[in-house]
């Protein structure tokens, strides 16, 4: 599996845009990159996910680097809500579904 | 609503006395998984399973066991629990393996505390 690394935390205020970056340098082509989010006290939540090009759904857009090596997640206008940490995670097109989590980023939102 | 139900979310029991920890999803998935998130370790894999009477070990299979006999149930039993299998355990599913871009559907999540 491609190894990722993101940063431990970050903050930002109610309504305000996020950004948080992955890097995944070691990607092989084929790897999806897969955003999750865990809320305390909640299982992992799907965000979003792409293979090269940008993608947007009603959660997040993903912005994925022309060379695949990082991409960046994100959050138009956080809410509180959106407190969490947020996981990074290549995944094989043949993966057989395994999700490998590291150690995200935990986001704070200051109201 | 689509959802992945765990039974129970929480429970307290004593080395050795057996438990099953339950998950169903309303999805019509094939694929379903277990896993456990400790502190320092994340979430690992335990047991998954590709479809009815289908399964295989993850990363962290030993003293657990599976069974998928229905599509929408996959249950995880503690034949013998130990203090070292006190964690958070999550259930998971996804309409079908072998596609990279299928989404995870996670459960709430169920603590066990073996004392």
């Amino acid at each position: 599996d491609a190894k990722t690394t993101q940063p431990n935390s970050m903050e930002s205020n109610e309504e305000e845009p996020v950004h948080l970056p992955c890097n995944h340098s070691t990607i092989s082509g084929t790897d999806y990159i897969h955003w999750y989010r865990q809320l305390p006290s909640q299982g992992p939540e799907y965000v979003i996910h792409g293979l090269t090009s940008n993608v947007n759904n009603r959660m997040a857009s993903l912005a994925i680097a022309e060379d695949r090596k990082s991409s960046t997640l994100i959050l138009h206008r956080a809410t509180l809500r959106d407190a969490a940490v947020y996981y990074c995670i290549p995944r094989k097109e043949t993966s057989g579904s395994r999700l490998t989590f590291g150690e995200g980023t935990q986001l704070t939102v200051n109201p | 609503e689509a959802q992945v139900t765990q039974n129970p979310r929480y429970l307290i029991t004593v080395t050795g006395k057996k438990l099953t920890v339950t998950c169903s999803q309303n999805m019509n998935h094939e694929y379903m998984s277990w896993y456990r998130q400790d502190p320092g370790l994340g979430l690992r894999q335990i047991y998954y399973s590709m479809n009815v009477e289908v399964t295989d070990k993850g990363d962290v299979p030993e003293g657990y066991k599976v069974s998928r006999k229905e599509k929408r149930n996959f249950p995880l039993i503690l034949e013998s629990p130990s203090p070292n299998q006190t964690s958070l355990y999550f259930c998971a599913s996804s309409l079908s393996v072998g596609q990279g871009g299928q989404p995870q559907h996670f459960g709430d999540g169920t603590r066990l505390s073996i004392l």
